[in-house]
C-alpha cells in the first residue's frame, strides 16, 4: 500500500511569503505527527493530531506555524510570514493508534523549504 | 525531558566491514526506533525493539532498557548502508518522538 506522501517536494520562498505543506498519511492512520528537520540534525517535534484534534502544538516555535487536519486524514502545515530561520526539512509521520506506546511511525519524503 | 545521545557522530567504514553504532538515553523508555536516513533525506524505519534483540539481514540490533541503551550492528557493510543513522524514543502525550543528533555513516568502495 501507499505510505506517507508529502507535496511539495521542494518549495523556495522570498522572505515574508506564506507557505503551506501538505501531508497525506497512510489511510486509517489516526495519529499525525509533524518535524522539523534543520541541516545537521535530528527531526524535532512541531505538533500531532489524533484524528482531526490537535492534541499537541508544543513544538510550534512561533504563532506564524499553524497546522490543520480538518477531516482527520489530510494535514496541512502553514507558515506565514516566512524568514529565514524556517529553512529547513518538514517530515510528516503517521502511526496506526493513539496513545499506545507500541506504535511505529512512518514518514514521508519531506518538503524542503528554503527561505531567501 | 529525555536527552538521547547517539556515538559516533559519524564513521567512515571500508566496504565488508562490521560496525556498531550506539544510542544511550537518559530514562526509562518503553519503546526505541532505528531509523536509516537515505541520501535523499526519507526516513526508513529499521527496527522497533523496546527490549532484546532483533535481526532483519545484515542488521541487527540490541536494546538494554535496564541500562539505558540500543545497540545498532551493522554487518559486511555495502555502499547502500550510507546516510544517517538515527534512533528515537516517544515521549509524551501521543509518543511524539524524540531524536538523538545522528550517525553519519559513509561505506568506500
Amino acid at each position: 500500500g501507499a505510505g506517507v506522501s508529502q507535496s511539495p517536494r521542494y518549495k523556495v520562498a522570498k522572505r515574508g511569503q506564506d507557505v503551506a505543506l501538505r501531508c497525506d498519511p497512510i489511510s486509517g492512520h489516526v495519529s499525525l505527527f509533524w518535524y522539523q528537520q534543520a541541516l545537521g540534525q535530528g527531526p524535532e517535534f512541531l505538533t500531532y493530531f489524533q484524528n482531526e484534534a490537535q492534541l499537541d502544538k508544543s513544538g510550534l516555535p512561533s504563532d506564524r506555524f499553524f497546522a490543520e487536519r480538518p477531516e482527520g486524514s489530510v494535514s496541512t502545515l502553514k507558515i506565514q510570514r516566512t524568514q529565514q530561520e524556517d529553512s529547513a526539512v518538514y517530515l510528516c509521520a503517521s502511526s496506526l493508534a493513539p496513545g499506545q506506546r507500541k506504535e511505529t511511525q512512518y514518514f514521508g519524503p519531506g518538503t524542503r523549504l528554503l527561505v531567501l | 525531558g529525555i536527552q538521547v545521545e547517539q556515538s559516533p557522530p559519524d564513521l567512515i567504514l571500508q566496504e565488508g566491514a562490521n560496525s556498531t553504532l550506539r544510542c544511550n538515553f537518559s530514562d526509562s523508555v518503553n519503546n526505541l526506533q532505528w531509523f536509516h536516513q537515505n541520501p535523499w533525506g526519507q526516513l526508513i524505519n529499521l527496527f522497533y525493539i523496546p527490549s532484546g534483540t532483533k535481526q532483519n539481514g545484515r542488521l541487527s540490533a540490541t536494546t538494554v532498557a535496564t541500562e539505558r541503551y540500543s545497540l545498532l550492528y551493522i554487518s559486511s557493510s555495502q555502499t547502500t548502508d550510507s546516510g544517517v543513522y538515527f534512533c528515537a524514543v516517544p515521549r509524551g502525550y501521543g509518543n511524539k518522538l524524540v531524536f538523538g543528533a545522528g550517525t553519519i555513516l559513509r561505506v568506500k568502495s
